[in-house]
């Protein structure tokens, strides 16, 4: 099992640039998961899928972010603006039923 | 509101001592709590769970940790540290009742001395 792969695992973009973060969950998981990781918030949850369908997408900072799940391989992040404060580690990570999470090694993002 | 505390932003410890790093928790009901690690540029990795049964939990590496009920907390615990337990440990809560979903404390960086 290859685990949960995110792409790309780096990206460094200017500001107003739109930025997408990609990511392929665990085979036969049927819950996947965007978190942010920032030195002054911590890790925080963006939006989490249950069977391809958005279940509480609250931790969306703004509409400048969107996120969808076309089928259960495939998970996409966007942000259009991006701005400076968006700079973070994004982390995919993929569940099912009650087994631990499982996560991506994180694509770190910079907005200069 | 579920919610997760990790007092200690850092702990230091010795090579060889025992090691605990805290967790606290609030949550409705019967939670489903886990430790996960975090090493420099990669994701957060699982440790162990604590799902029913048994309040002391083993998990990789040689940690274990303690769920205990009365007290609301769930510390994790390594008889002797080792350098390369040296990492980012996060606390994290699941309600019985949820999708999926877990709550994350803030993390403690654990640093072990040789």
């Amino acid at each position: 099992d290859a685990g949960v792969i995110q792409s790309p695992r780096h990206e460094v973009t200017e500001m107003g640039q739109e930025v997408t973060l990609r990511c392929k969950p665990i085979s036969g998981h049927n819950s996947l998961f965007w978190y942010r990781q920032t030195m002054m918030r911590g890790l925080e949850l963006l939006i989490y899928f249950n069977n391809n369908v958005p279940i509480d997408d609250s931790g969306m900072p703004e509409d400048r972010f969107s996120a969808k799940m076309p089928n259960a391989s495939f998970s996409t992040l966007k942000i259009q603006p991006s701005e400076p404060r968006d700079s973070a580690v994004y982390f995919c990570a993929s569940i099912r039923g009650n087994s631990p999470l499982h996560f991506g090694n994180g694509t770190r993002l910079t907005v200069t | 509101a579920q919610s997760v505390a990790q007092p200690e932003d850092q702990v230091n410890v010795a090579e060889g001592n025992p090691l605990t790093v805290k967790c606290t928790y609030s949550v409705s009901g019967n939670p489903y709590l886990f430790w996960y690690v975090q090493y420099p540029n990669r994701g957060l990795q699982f440790l162990l769970k604590y799902i029913t049964g048994d309040n002391l939990v083993k998990g990789s590496y040689g940690f274990e940790a303690e769920f205990n009920k009365s007290q609301t907390s769930f510390h994790l615990k390594k008889p002797s540290a080792l350098v390369s337990d040296s990492a980012l440990y996060f606390c994290a809560v699941r309600d019985r009742g949820s999708q999926g979903n877990l709550i994350f404390g803030k993390g403690t960086k654990l640093s072990v001395k040789p």
